[in-house]
């Protein structure tokens, strides 16, 4: 079946660590995304990628960064920067056209202790 | 530049009885328009789009919305509401640039 597949479900940090969420998509989707979602805030895009070997930052980037080594994947780093990061955060994939919707994995929920 | 704001933070309806969940937009151009459904602790999933077709648009399990220019709204319905439905939903505008604006969400409560 094809789909987004985001590991692990449930993820918890020590304050002071970085942590990397996985995201992976058989889609054969050209962009792929990252959004966090708070309570009551909707979701705020991270950090997208349109190509291989590229991305961009989106509204919130501070304190993650991304890679996009192959077309498949697209793993998310929570820095030790990222002040505030217990939140879900969700991977979609899309083709690379305008106005098109996104496809969603089933999120990863973070949580600092 | 586009926006979208979803007017009501919660609606809660009993079984069996209309859904009206609101949804006006801001777009400098003819925009696309989602919705999105996420149920608890889930990802999301595509509801129905708008892309300049038909104005009344017919989504997965009943639901529909409609397109209206002149209010600049799109309003996502269903005549009888069915306990599954309990979620919540995100109305979405194509930003122009492949990226996608959010609405807030309105959760949708089912009473029995």
């Amino acid at each position: 079946d094809g789909g987004i597949t985001q590991s692990p479900k449930y993820l918890f940090r020590k304050e002071g660590q970085n942590v990397t969420l996985s995201c992976e998509q058989n889609l054969n989707h050209d962009a792929m995304y990252w959004y966090r979602q708070d309570p009551g805030q909707g979701l705020r895009l991270i950090y997208y990628s349109q190509i291989v070997n590229d991305f961009q930052k989106g509204d919130i980037a501070e304190g993650y960064s991304v890679s996009r080594e192959k077309k498949e994947s697209f793993p998310l780093t929570v820095t030790s920067a990222q002040k505030n990061p217990t939140a879900f955060y969700l991977c979609a994939s899309s083709i690379l056209r305008m106005n098109t919707e996104a496809f969603f994995g089933q999120g990863t929920r973070l949580t600092v202790v | 530049a586009q926006s979208v704001t979803q007017l009501d933070s919660h609606v809660s309806v009993s079984e069996g009885t209309p859904v009206l969940l609101r949804c006006n937009y801001s777009s400098s151009y003819s925009p696309s328009l989602f919705w999105y459904v996420q149920h608890p602790n889930k990802g999301l999933q595509l509801l129905l789009k708008y892309t300049s077709a038909a104005t009344l648009v017919k989504g997965i399990n009943g639901f529909e919305a409609e397109f209206k220019k002149s209010e600049t709204s799109f309003h996502l319905t269903k005549p009888s509401a069915h306990m599954s439905d309990a979620a919540e939903y995100f109305c979405v505008v194509s930003g122009g640039n492949y990226q996608l604006i959010w609405g807030a969400g309105t959760k949708l409560i089912i009473k029995p």
